[in-house]
Order: C-alpha cells, then structure tokens, then sequence
C-alpha cells in the first residue's frame, strides 16, 4: 500500500533556531512530491518537487528531493513564530492523479 | 486567499439532520476535490471530480454523496451521519491533478 510517512511528527524550537523536517515514501508511479504549510485551515503550497537533488528555494524556506532514498527534507533557517504551522508533505501518483499525503508535522516556534 | 471558497466556515448538526457542504473555485482548474482532515490522521481523499465526471470514490460511505453541477461548483451533501464522522472537510481544485489548491474548509461537528 502506498504510504507518505513524516517525521517528526510534532516539534518544538526557539526563534532564530534552524529545522529540518522529514518526508519518505513509498509510493508506486511517482511524479512529483508536494510541500504544504498548514496555519489555520486552509494549507497553502509551499513547493513541487520532481527531479532529484535540485534544491527549491523561498526565501527562508528550502526543499530537497532524494529519489534514490525515496525522501525529501524540508528546512526553515532562523525560524520566526509566523512559522508554527503543520506542515504537510504529498505524493503525486502518475497512474491516478492521487495525492496521498503524511499526517503532517507540527511545529510550534517559541519566541 | 487561494481562489477555494467554502461554506459554512463551521457546521454542528444531529444524527438525523440533512445538510450540504459548497465549495466553488475562481481558478479555471478542471478538478475538484473532498478531503476529509481528522485529528492524528493524514487527509483522506474522499471524491475527486475531473470535468465534472467522477473519477474516484475512496470507499466512502453513502451517507456522503457529492455533487459537481459543473467544473466551478462541488457540494457534499451529508444525512445520517455519525459523531466519528466530525472533522475537517476541505475541499481543493487542481490542474492537471498536480498542485492542489485549498479551501478555508468546513469544521463538521456531529452531535
């Protein structure tokens, strides 16, 4: 059965502290995987991913794809409390368009 | 703002009552999705629409039954439901079944 499996899966740092969030998976007929930053409600996309080893860039935030070890890592650098969110991480299957996502990593930034 | 609207923001309701959940998206995207957000569990995929045509149905019982009068609109109407069946209801639209796009969703509280 395809899985999206996340770690951790709750988080707590200080401002100004770096992290690094983890995404694996196994997942049949991958196209692309998918970064989402969840506050409130509604979460919002934060970066696609689909070739090995390029790193995506937005501003602090920062995303890489490893095929080979089937993962992904997820960095935010000098974390500000604006960063406390679930972050979600999604695997696009090619054969279905499904996207099958991790139960999300929740971060809270102490100030 | 993602260009997902839906209503109501929160919804409490007895076993026995009828009520329908609307979603409607401003982004010309061809798909439409339920997700179904639990405490501690990844997002289910519940229905997806592609140009209004229904293409997977996740097993999910019928006592939720969508509805997708065009490529814009997507409603879930609920009846009978049970208290396991409170949580978050998001809906999304994407393009191509790749970056999805979400709603502010529905907090579905059965009583």
């Amino acid at each position: 059965e395809d899985k999206v499996v996340q770690s951790p899966l709750s988080l707590v740092v200080h401002e100004g502290d770096t992290v690094t969030l983890n995404c694996s998976y196994e997942v049949t007929n991958f196209r692309s995987l998918l970064w989402y930053k969840q506050e409130k409600k509604a979460p919002t996309f934060l970066f696609m991913l689909t070739s090995s080893g390029i790193e995506k860039k937005s501003g602090r935030l920062s995303s890489i794809l490893d095929k080979k070890e089937l993962s992904s890592i997820l960095n935010i650098t000098a974390t500000q409390t604006g960063d406390s969110a679930i972050y979600l991480c999604a695997v696009d299957r090619r054969r279905d368009d499904k996207i099958i996502f991790g139960k999300g990593t929740r971060l809270h930034i102490l100030p | 703002e993602t260009g997902v609207t839906q209503t109501p923001r929160h919804l409490v309701m007895g076993m026995t009552n009828k009520k329908s959940l609307k979603c409607e998206q401003h982004l010309g995207h061809n798909a439409m999705y339920w997700y179904k957000q639990s405490a501690k569990k990844p997002l289910e995929l519940m229905f997806v629409y592609n140009f209004k045509e229904q293409t997977e149905n996740n097993s999910v019982p019928s006592r939720f039954s969508p509805e997708c009068p065009n490529s814009s609109h997507l409603f879930l109407h609920l009846h009978t439901l049970q208290p396991e069946d409170s949580a978050l209801y998001l809906c999304a639209s994407s393009q191509e079944g790749q970056k999805l796009f979400f709603g502010s969703g529905t907090q579905l509280s059965v009583l």
